[in-house]
């Protein structure tokens, strides 16, 4: 069965634009997280979307953002991009429960911005 | 305080022989999940294999399987007979409680040698 798929693979911005990251779950998922990785920070968790509604959220600022659709798919935008965002954005996907629930990763959406 | 420590930047390992990636975290919940996943260098975090609190036998996955020690909170993963296509980033991952997302290590980089 297909995986995670996120869009785009890769982009480039410039400081102060914005940027919408997608994410595909697999069938039958209806839990989708975002995590942040970056070089200094390591892995970091953004949000957690289920049935279309935010559950969690990391320390980020408000400048990230993300939705989930009826179908399960999910976008994260950020606004106002500053050089830090510059970063791996994974997407990840499940049942959605606690416990020994496993996340499925996407490849990723490497963000660079100049 | 750090909850999940991995203190190896880089491991090396000669082809067909066995490595130990160790992982020590710090939580006061009782129930807890342990995680490993493998990140080549394409991105994609792959699930490997998972620690419950309360697993009385160490979890084991093909090739892959788990030193954990409760009272020491470790759980160190062994991969046995090393192949090169296990050159790739491991990270450690920790589920406390009824929560939702990881919290992950900062990585171990290991390295197959033919």
């Amino acid at each position: 069965k297909a995986g995670v798929t996120q869009t785009p693979r890769y982009l480039i911005k410039t400081r102060g634009q914005q940027v919408t990251l997608s994410c595909s779950p697999i069938s039958g998922h209806r839990s989708v997280s975002w995590y942040q990785q970056t070089p200094g920070q390591g892995l970091q968790f953004l949000f957690e979307y289920f049935s279309e509604t935010q559950r969690n959220k990391g320390n980020f600022p408000g400048r990230f953002s993300g939705r989930q659709f009826s179908n399960s798919r999910s976008e994260m935008n950020v606004s106002t991009l500053e050089l830090g965002d510059s970063a791996l954005y994974l997407c990840a996907s499940s049942l959605g429960g606690a416990g020994a629930n496993v996340l499925t990763f996407g490849a990723g959406s490497r963000l660079t911005v100049l | 305080a750090q909850k999940i420590t991995q203190t190896q930047p880089g491991m090396f390992v000669q082809e067909k022989e066995a490595v130990t990636l160790d992982c020590t975290y710090d939580t006061s919940d009782q129930s807890y999940g342990l995680f490993w996943y493998k990140q080549p260098s394409s991105g994609e975090m792959i699930f490997l294999i998972y620690q419950g609190s309360y697993d009385e036998q160490n979890a084991t996955e093909g090739r892959y399987s788990l030193n954990f020690q409760k009272a020491r909170k470790s759980t160190n993963l062994v991969i046995s007979a090393s192949q090169l296509g296990d050159s790739a980033m491991y990270f450690c991952a920790m589920r406390e409680g009824g929560a939702r997302q990881l919290t992950f290590g900062s990585g171990t980089q290991l390295t197959v040698l033919p």
